[in-house]
């Protein structure tokens, strides 16, 4: 069935520096992705919607500048966390729909990106 | 509003017991139910899911009904077991959109 790939899967880096973050669908093309974001012990807050070849839609309260999402091919959408503090540690989560399948059908998610700012 | 509202855990229980884990939504037009079950350390993996009412889904043992009347999608089980220890997301999607919109989950452990 479809698949879903997140790339890492675990980062940890210093302050200050940006992280990019891969969601490949795999044998599909989506032309929407979504990007979650999970804190410890809580739901998935949508962050943004990825949409192929235009500008992405970003929930109230996200910032646009923060979070850079790029979709630039019908596989592939990055979420690039700008300059990282430490505050910006979370699991974050992509999705996507296979355009085939039936409206009442749910989204693919990948497995998810730990990221921790030291 | 669109909204889900789950049942707060943590929920613990023994092996082969009963289970439980309530939802309740609240929708404009009709909207399809899921049931998402995360895996420690994982990402999400659809658990069954139910388009209409009266719709029963069911997979490894789970089932839920989606009930118009009390706008419910209840996750039962009827004797779970140590793997089935997880954190359980009840998600609704209105018809012809694609945002999912989920309930705070509910973190599971089972006991040996």
């Amino acid at each position: 069935g479809a698949v879903v790939s997140q790339h890492p899967s675990r980062v940890i880096c210093k302050s200050g520096t940006s992280v990019k973050i891969e969601c490949r669908s795999l044998d599909f093309q989506a032309t929407t992705m979504f990007w979650y974001r999970q804190f410890p012990k809580q739901s998935l807050m949508l962050m943004a919607t990825s949409n192929e070849g235009s500008k992405a839609t970003y929930e109230q309260g996200v910032e646009k500048d923060k979070f850079l999402i790029n979709h630039a091919s019908l596989t592939l959408s990055t979420l690039t966390v700008t300059s990282a503090h430490p505050e910006d540690s979370s699991f974050y989560i992509c999705s996507a729909r296979d355009p085939r399948d039936r409206d009442n059908q749910p989204q693919h998610f990948g497995d998810g990106t730990r990221l921790s700012i030291l | 509003g669109n909204s889900v509202t789950q049942m707060e855990g943590p929920v613990t229980l023994s092996e082969e017991a009963f289970l439980t884990i309530n939802c309740t939504y609240t929708a404009t037009g009709y909207p399809s139910l899921f049931w998402y079950v995360q895996y420690p350390g994982e990402g999400l993996q659809l658990l069954l899911k139910a388009t209409k009412a009266d719709d029963k889904g069911s997979n490894k043992g789970f089932e839920a009904t989606y009930r118009k009347e009390t706008t419910s999608f209840h996750l039962e089980k009827g004797s779970v077991q140590v793997s089935d220890s997880a954190v359980y997301f009840c998600a609704l999607r209105i018809q012809g959109a694609q945002k999912l919109v989920f309930g705070q989950g509910t973190r599971l452990t089972i006991n040996p």
